[in-house]
């Protein structure tokens, strides 16, 4: 059963300091895509991958977020330096790039700024 | 910009009880409409993919359906089980733009 996995599931830390989220997508699937969820905002995407290649960041704040992806198998989020305002749940989704593209969620990394 | 509503915010029902959800959107390039179910404390958990103005999807007691404004998911003689936050989401280009979710709890 194919399922992308999200380290760690939880996240407790102190304003200031430095978060890194970690996502594998499914095995094949060649796009990436990062969403925070609040309950004020709902899903918010924040970044997508095709083929490793970052297509779109428009929805991070760029001066404290950054996504990358090392390999077809790693994507990473790291958040410098983490506020209040970040807490949240932060989800990571793969899909296979086409005309209608299905995204597969993984269950999410919940993070509290103190 | 794409927009979703959905409607309504919270639903409660007794088991049995049949009843839809709305899902309303203006998007310039519809490719497809995305059914999601979350359960709390998980990701979204995909449903159904609607493409085109009178399709219809079912999956046990879920069915679909889409029209050019907007798109209902019926749900027949739900159990306790169907509880759950439902999102609809719909793919313009390359990006899916989600609603707000409708809250469903079914009730013995």
């Amino acid at each position: 059963d194919a399922r992308v996995t999200q380290t760690p599931r939880d996240k407790v830390t102190e304003m200031g300091q430095e978060v890194t989220m970690r996502c594998q997508p499914i095995l094949g699937h060649n796009t990436v895509f990062w969403y925070r969820q609040t309950m004020m905002q709902g899903l918010e995407l924040l970044a997508y991958f095709r083929n490793r290649a970052p297509l779109d960041d428009s929805g991070m704040p760029k001066d404290r977020f950054s996504a990358e992806m090392p390999d077809a198998t790693l994507a990473t989020l790291k958040i410098q330096p983490s506020e209040p305002r970040d807490s949240a749940v932060y989800f990571c989704a793969s899909g296979l790039a086409g005309p209608v593209e299905t995204q597969y969620f993984g269950p999410g990394t919940r993070l509290l700024v103190l | 910009e794409d927009q979703v509503t959905q409607s309504p915010e919270a639903l409660r029902l007794q088991e049995g009880e049949s009843s839809s959800l709305n899902c309303s959107y203006t998007v310039s390039g519809l490719r497809g409409l995305f059914w999601y179910r979350q359960d709390p404390g998980k990701g979204p958990e995909f449903l159904f993919t609607l493409y085109s103005a009178g399709e219809e999807k079912e999956k046990e007691r879920l069915k679909a359906t889409l029209t050019k404004k907007e798109s209902f998911l019926h749900i027949t003689a739900p159990k306790p089980e169907d509880s759950a936050t439902y999102l609809c989401a719909v793919l313009a280009d390359w990006k899916l733009t989600f609603g707000q979710g409708t809250i469903l709890t079914v009730h013995p």
